[in-house]
């Protein structure tokens, strides 16, 4: 089974609207953290949100906020006032404790911001 | 305060040749790791070094290896290339730490098998 699933290849938002990406997850691990992922044209993977598994409050950072749903293991992306530098490809990933130190990464959202 | 670096940023080699990839960590970071991005693909966990072991490994064959040198920076190696193994090849670094462990990656090398 894949341990990270993002359901949506691309997405459009028009400039200035929000957006929320995707993600799923598959674990029996208590213990994991759960991270979002910008990969522009250049190819570097710039890290964006970092949750908790134990976290009760959804992280925020600037510009974005992660929705976690831990029941329904979600951990979708919302990107409030879409920026035209914002279009890139988005990977959700994680990270389990128990089982040491890679990251699963999801098949990635390519997000195009329209002026 | 310097990134993560790659080098090559490309290359292209013969199916069979062999190849060496390098990665330089991020300023006080201890761990790096190397991952495979497939064209259309989310990044693969190929191995993680820290002080200089290797700490886990992926589902790759052994036919990749590496080395992590005493200041941190690391090399990924490929024997007997194979048309397969064209892909980006990303270098993450991290400070060894708890479940929020970031990585920090470079830009990739982009290896290309003919």
């Amino acid at each position: 089974a894949q341990k990270i699933t993002q359901t949506q290849p691309g997405m459009f938002v028009q400039e200035k609207e929000a957006v929320t990406l995707d993600c799923t997850y598959d674990t029996s691990d208590p213990s994991y953290g759960l991270f979002w992922y910008k990969q522009p044209s250049s190819g570097e993977m710039i890290f964006l949100i970092y949750q908790g598994s134990y976290d009760q409050q959804n992280a925020t950072e600037g510009r974005y906020s992660l929705n976690f749903q831990k029941a329904r293991k979600s951990a979708n992306l919302v990107i409030s006032a879409s920026q035209l530098g914002d279009s890139a490809m988005y990977f959700c990933a994680m990270r389990e404790m128990g089982t040491g130190n890679q990251f699963y990464f999801g098949t990635g959202t390519s997000l195009t911001v329209i002026p | 305060d310097a990134g993560v670096t790659q080098s090559p940023t490309h290359l292209i080699k013969t199916r069979g040749q062999q190849v060496t990839l390098r990665c330089s960590p991020k300023s006080g970071h201890d761990t790096v790791s190397w991952y495979q991005q497939a064209l259309g693909q989310g990044p693969q966990f190929i191995f993680q070094y820290y002080e200089e072991e290797e700490r886990q490994r992926g589902n790759f064959p052994d036919r990749f290896s590496g080395h992590q040198f005493p200041n941190y920076s690391s090399e990924l190696n490929v024997n007997a290339l194979l048309l397969g193994d064209s892909a980006l090849y990303l270098c993450a670094s991290s400070l060894v730490g708890g479940p929020d462990e970031k990585l920090f990656f470079g830009s990739g090398t982009q290896l290309s098998v003919l």
